[in-house]
């Protein structure tokens, strides 16, 4: 099975600064017709997840343009330009590229 | 608006069996790819089947053998058969339509399974 690897697991940052999560897979994730299947997901505090980039760097709909991703074949990120209160929770990479689909095991992110 | 709503979580004992629904409503069901994801107390997301619009159908190892996903298309309905339950499968089961694309990532609320003696 791909291994996915978030990085770090708990990262405090202060309300308008920028925060960065990373996200390596064990195998490239490109797939055969040429698009990389990487995700990223939002789980606020009692909340069901909420998908914000899909393909590696496309934002869902109604997705703050605070929120971008970046990255390719094994390598991926997260950028949150400007923390707000709201963007409190769990981030989640998932590759959907090689069956069985993985998460990485989250990124917690919290106000200083 | 699109809405899943799952129903069929409670307690039950370890090798046992219980049977999760999603009903699926504001778009057309048949036409979209459908999967399961759990969450245990505390954990991460982990992914564990998915069912395509045509019926081609995958499984994690944590539950391939155990677990059973279908579909109804008439009825706008998911489902997921989990036999010999055991304490590990204890989680929040979300149905979801992941999608791969612009045309949007839904999840319903979750319902729990809790597995003990």
């Amino acid at each position: 099975d791909v291994v996915v690897t978030q990085s770090p697991l708990s990262l405090p940052v202060t309300l308008g600064q920028p925060a960065s999560i990373s996200c390596r897979s064990s195998q490239s994730l490109v797939y055969s017709d040429g698009n990389t299947y990487l995700y990223w997901f939002q789980q606020r505090p009692g909340q069901s997840p909420r998908r914000l980039i899909y393909k590696v760097s496309n934002r869902d709909f109604g997705v703050p343009d605070r929120f971008s991703g970046s990255g390719s074949g094994t390598d991926f990120t997260l950028k949150i330009s400007r923390v707000e209160a709201e963007d409190v929770g769990v981030y989640y990479c998932m590759q959907g590229t090689h069956w069985p689909w993985t998460f990485g095991q989250g990124t917690k992110v919290e106000i200083k | 608006e699109v809405q899943l709503v799952e129903s069929g979580g409670g307690s039950v004992q370890p090798g046992g069996s219980l049977r999760l629904s999603c009903a699926a409503s504001g778009f057309t069901f048949s036409s979209y790819s459908m999967n399961w994801v759990r969450q245990a107390p505390g954990k991460g997301l982990e992914w564990i089947s998915y069912i395509s619009s045509s019926g081609t159908i995958y499984y994690a190892d944590s539950v391939k053998g155990r677990f059973t996903i279908s579909r109804d298309n008439a009825k706008n309905s998911l489902f997921l058969q989990m036999n010999s339950l055991r304490a590990e499968d204890t989680a929040v089961y979300y149905c979801a339509r992941l999608g791969s694309s612009f045309e949007g990532c839904y999840w319903g609320q979750g319902t729990l399974v809790t597995v003990s003696s």
